[in-house]
C-alpha cells in the first residue's frame, strides 16, 4: 500500500487566496483526520470524519475553513481565503474502525501564505 | 476541557543511555486514553505506546515504557537503551473512551541521541 497520500507537498500563496488540500486515505480505513502542526501551537485536530461523515470540527479555526470528504478515498481541505497565520504543515492521517489509535499519517503538506 | 503540557522542548540523550520524557494533562473524566507518538524527520507519526486510563499496570513496548500517576495527571514516556534512530519529536496525546475520536495532543519534545 501507499500510505496516506497528500497534494501538494508544497504550497505557497498570497494572502487572500483559496488553497486546496488533497488527501487519499489508505484502503479500507474508514476514519480521517485532519491536522495542522505550527511551532506555537503543535499538533492541532481540525476535523475528523468516520465513514466519511464529519464527526466533530470543533477544532476548524473559523469559517474560512471547511473540509469535505465525498467518498472514502479522498478528502480536501479548503481555506479561503487563506491568510498568513494559517501558514502551517497540514497532516492527514487515516485509520481502521478496530484500531482508530494506530493512525497512519500522511507526508503533510508545507503551506506558507504570504 | 482537556489539556496536555510537554513542558520539555527539547531533550538529549547518550547512545545506550535512559532518557525520560514528561507530560501532564488536565481533564475531569475518570476514563480516557494516553498515548505517545513518535514523529521522525519523515514527519510522519508513529504510535509508540498507550495507556487505558483504567489500568493501573504502565504500559511496555520493548524499549518504550511510561509511568502513569492517574491522580497526579502524569504520563511520562521512559526509553531505554536510547538508539540513533530514537531521534525524533515525540507526542503526548489524551483521548477521552466517549465514542469519539477527538485527540488532544501536546506540543512535544524533541529528542536528540547523541553518540
Amino acid at each position: 500500500d501507499a500510505g496516506v497520500i497528500q497534494s501538494p507537498r508544497h504550497e505557497v500563496t498570497e494572502m487572500g487566496q483559496e488553497v486546496t488540500l488533497r488527501c487519499k486515505p489508505i484502503s479500507g480505513h474508514n476514519s480521517l483526520f485532519w491536522y495542522r502542526q505550527t511551532m506555537m501551537r503543535g499538533l492541532e485536530l481540525l476535523i475528523y470524519f468516520n465513514n466519511n461523515v464529519p464527526i466533530d470540527d470543533s477544532g476548524m479555526p473559523e469559517d474560512r475553513f471547511s473540509a469535505k470528504m465525498p467518498n472514502a478515498s479522498f478528502s480536501t481541505l479548503k481555506i479561503q481565503p487563506s491568510e498568513p497565520r494559517d501558514s502551517a504543515v497540514y497532516f492527514c492521517a487515516s485509520s481502521w474502525g478496530l484500531s482508530p489509535d494506530t493512525q497512519y499519517f500522511g507526508p503533510g503538506t508545507r503551506l506558507t501564505v504570504l | 476541557a482537556q489539556t496536555v503540557t510537554q513542558s520539555q522542548p527539547e531533550m538529549s540523550v547518550q547512545e545506550a543511555e535512559t532518557v525520560t520524557l514528561s507530560c501532564t494533562y488536565d481533564t475531569s473524566e475518570s476514563d480516557y486514553y494516553l498515548f505517545w507518538y513518535k514523529q521522525p524527520p519523515s514527519r510522519q507519526m508513529i504510535l509508540v505506546i498507550r495507556q487505558e486510563a483504567y489500568k493501573q499496570q504502565n504500559a511496555t513496548e520493548n524499549r518504550f515504557s511510561v509511568n502513569f500517576q492517574k491522580a497526579a495527571k502524569s504520563f511520562s514516556l521512559k526509553i531505554s537503551d536510547s538508539q540513533l534512530g530514537d531521534a525524533a519529536m515525540y507526542f503526548c496525546a489524551y483521548r477521552t473512551t466517549s465514542g469519539t475520536y477527538k485527540y488532544i495532543f501536546g506540543t512535544g519534545t524533541r529528542l536528540k541521541v547523541l553518540a
